[in-house]
């Protein structure tokens, strides 16, 4: 079946730092690949996705590029905010249409200043 | 416009009760999804709705759980003899059909079973 392995956290980083959060699969086919987030008090939302091989997905600073070699989706940003702060899930739908999500665990990010 | 809404925010049952959860999807949204957001079992999928097809119920684990779809639009999630490791956030999501990959999710639902 299909599984997201992520990188386990909580992850403690300074202000203007580099963030990589690692992410990997497990996949039937030619899945779609996503990065939610979850900022403090609010509901998942989607940050970013690639659909496939070698496509970026970028957004507010981050990015993360489809690897069907490795079968990896990392998470990076060059240099992060305190309003980074948040828990980060990558997640992937395999085939096409409106299947479910198969999620990562979460990555719990904290940005001190 | 309006996003995808969960009603209760937040609820404790005691062990043993049945609870209702619903969910309001984002209109003309055909898709729609129950997740689950547990300590133990991170995110989890439960059961998908599709237009008038058959939901995908392979998530739900067990015959305590059901759902149904009134209309194509409002859900609700039903959880019978409600027990302890029940206690999660739960989830709902919706999506337009074919045209785009992206799943919009509601605030949640926290529920607690003491």
């Amino acid at each position: 079946g299909n599984s997201v392995t992520q990188m386990e956290g909580p992850v403690t980083l300074s202000e203007e730092a580099f963030l990589t959060i690692n992410c990997t699969y497990t996949a039937t086919g030619y899945p779609s690949l996503f990065w939610y987030v979850q900022y403090p008090g609010e509901g998942l939302q989607l940050l970013l996705k690639a659909t496939k091989a070698d496509d970026k997905g970028s957004n507010k600073g981050f990015e993360a590029t489809y690897r069907k070699e490795t079968t990896s989706f990392h998470l990076e940003k060059g240099s992060v905010q305190v309003s980074d702060s948040a828990v980060y899930f990558c997640a992937l739908r395999s085939g096409f249409g409106n299947e479910k999500l198969t999620f990562g665990t979460g990555t719990r990010l904290t940005i001190i200043p | 416009g309006a996003g995808v809404s969960q009603s209760p925010s937040n609820k404790v049952t005691e062990k043993g009760k049945d609870v209702e959860l619903r969910c309001d999807p984002i209109s003309g949204h055909t898709a729609l999804y129950w997740y689950r957001q547990s300590l133990g079992q991170g995110l989890e999928f439960l059961i998908y709705f599709q237009g008038n097809s058959a939901p995908d119920k392979s998530g739900l684990p067990s015959d305590r759980f059901s759902a149904e779809r009134t209309g194509g639009s409002v859900s609700t999630l039903t959880i019978q003899r409600t027990q302890q490791e029940d206690s999660a956030v739960y989830l709902c999501a919706s999506s337009l059909q074919q045209y785009t990959y992206e799943q919009y999710f509601g605030p949640g639902t926290r529920l607690t079973v003491t």
